[in-house]
């Protein structure tokens, strides 16, 4: 079964403060691994993926992520947090089937 | 190229009344998700359908949702009688078919309020 755990459900920075978003997988298979950001009263957005290439992933707006399988992790980083990455942030693993698994979020607080 | 379509945005019934809401993916996704997002939660899935067909339904509670998806293309998704805990945000996702289709795409939602 897959299922991924996102540490702290609140997370507040500074502007222009790294911001670190954590994550863990639990996944019988190989894993694809996303985030996702959600602003108020909008759908996801994907920021990532990782697919099995490179364990460190690029997104959009200067995130990144890197999957590191002895961790079984997949924490989301960016160096100079802006006040618009106020939001909430979910990781979520592909099972099989192509069913997603999400987390229950990170919502992070840019403090100007 | 149009993104997820859903409606309504917002709606407000009491309990035991039912609803329905509509989802319309990006043009030649084969694959429909509906999720249900209660607040301060992560989206957890209803239904999967490819195309037409139900992939996975596990997580609905069918004693009083049922969703649908004629032709492969739009779906609905209804609930009768609705219950207080049926509040929450409905999400439609939609995907292409096959191994490479990783991604998902979201619609805006439907924020359901059940008083």
């Amino acid at each position: 079964a897959q299922s991924v755990t996102q540490l702290g459900s609140h997370v507040s920075v500074s502007e222009g403060a790294l911001v670190l978003l954590r994550c863990n997988y639990s996944s019988s298979v190989p894993p694809y691994l996303f985030w996702y950001v959600q602003y108020p009263n909008q759908g996801l957005q994907l920021l990532l993926k990782y697919t099995s290439a490179a364990t460190l992933v690029k997104g959009i707006n200067g995130f990144e992520a890197e999957f590191k399988k002895s961790e079984t992790s997949f924490h989301l980083t960016k160096p100079s947090a802006h006040m618009s990455d106020a939001a909430e942030y979910f990781c979520a693993v592909r099972g099989t089937g192509n069913q997603f698994y999400f987390g229950t979020g990170t919502s992070l607080t840019v403090i100007p | 190229e149009a993104g997820v379509a859903q409606s309504p945005r917002y709606k407000i019934i009491e309990k035991r009344q039912s609803v329905a809401f509509w989802c319309n993916p990006i043009s030649g996704h084969a694959t429909l998700y509906w999720y249900q997002q209660i607040l301060g939660q992560g989206p957890k899935l209803l239904i999967q359908f490819q195309n037409n067909g139900v992939v996975d339904d596990s997580q609905l509670p069918k004693d009083r949702f049922s969703a649908e998806r004629l032709k492969g293309v739009d779906s609905t998704l209804k609930i009768q009688p609705a219950k207080l805990e049926d509040s929450a945000v409905y999400l439609c996702a939609s995907s292409l078919e096959g191994v490479s289709s990783y991604e998902q795409y979201f619609g805006p939602g439907t924020r359901l309020t059940v008083t």
